[in-house]
């Protein structure tokens, strides 16, 4: 069966320190990779979405990016966190057009 | 560009009786799929309901069933015999290609 690993579970980063997140998955190949970010108590915005190995697309502009360096591996990154980058963070994948998405369990980034 | 709404931020209901959560989405796509996923306080993304537009019979999963008016662009989602464990937010989702569109979600509290 397919998981989906996601760490770490919380982080607290100074301002202008460098991030990195990082989603693996497990059972499946040539996943659609995503990550999102959702504000509290808010819906999920979608940063970052990947349909294989060295291709990103973003859908907002932003002090983050993401790479795909491995079929199954995808990673949030940062050279100098905003306060405006604490969130909740989600990376999530999919295969076939219609299936749903099956998510990580999350990253709680405060920035301080 | 495909949007969903949720036009209920909160919703309360008493355990064991019924509720029913909206979503409207707007598209011009013929083909697509809807989603319902439940968000606990853990913040975990658990699907608990698709449908597919093609189909006019609506998805029901145990207590879980939806009412899809597809002319109407309307995907709510009605939850039988609350139980406290069913208090959580809930979004539902678009898809018509690789990526969800979210809603802002509805957050439902179960009394009991």
């Amino acid at each position: 069966s397919q998981t989906i690993h996601q760490w770490p579970a919380t982080l607290v980063q100074p301002v202008g320190s460098p991030l990195s997140l990082e989603c693996t998955v497990e059972g499946t190949s040539n996943p659609n990779l995503y990550w999102y970010r959702q504000a509290a108590g808010r819906g999920l915005q979608l940063l970052f979405y990947s349909v294989g190995i060295g291709q990103i697309s973003s859908e907002v502009p932003q002090n983050l990016s993401a790479s795909r360096p491995q079929d199954r591996q995808f990673i949030l990154s940062s050279k100098k966190l905003l306060l405006s980058d604490s969130g909740f963070y989600l990376c999530a994948w999919g295969d076939t057009r219609g299936q749903p998405q099956h998510f990580g369990d999350g990253t709680r980034l405060s920035i301080l | 560009a495909q949007t969903v709404t949720q036009s209920q931020p909160e919703m309360s209901v008493q355990e064991a009786e019924t509720v029913t959560l909206s979503c409207t989405y707007d598209t011009s796509e013929s083909d697509y799929y809807l989603f319902w996923y439940k968000q606990p306080p853990s913040r975990q993304m658990i699907l608990v309901i698709r449908q597919e537009a093609y189909k006019q019979q609506n998805a029901t999963e145990n207590r879980f069933s939806v009412n899809f008016q597809k002319a109407a662009k309307s995907f709510s989602l009605k939850i039988s015999d609350s139980q406290l464990g069913d208090a959580a937010m809930y979004f539902c989702a678009y898809n018509a290609g690789n990526m969800l569109t979210f809603g802002g979600g509805t957050r439902l509290m179960v009394k009991p």
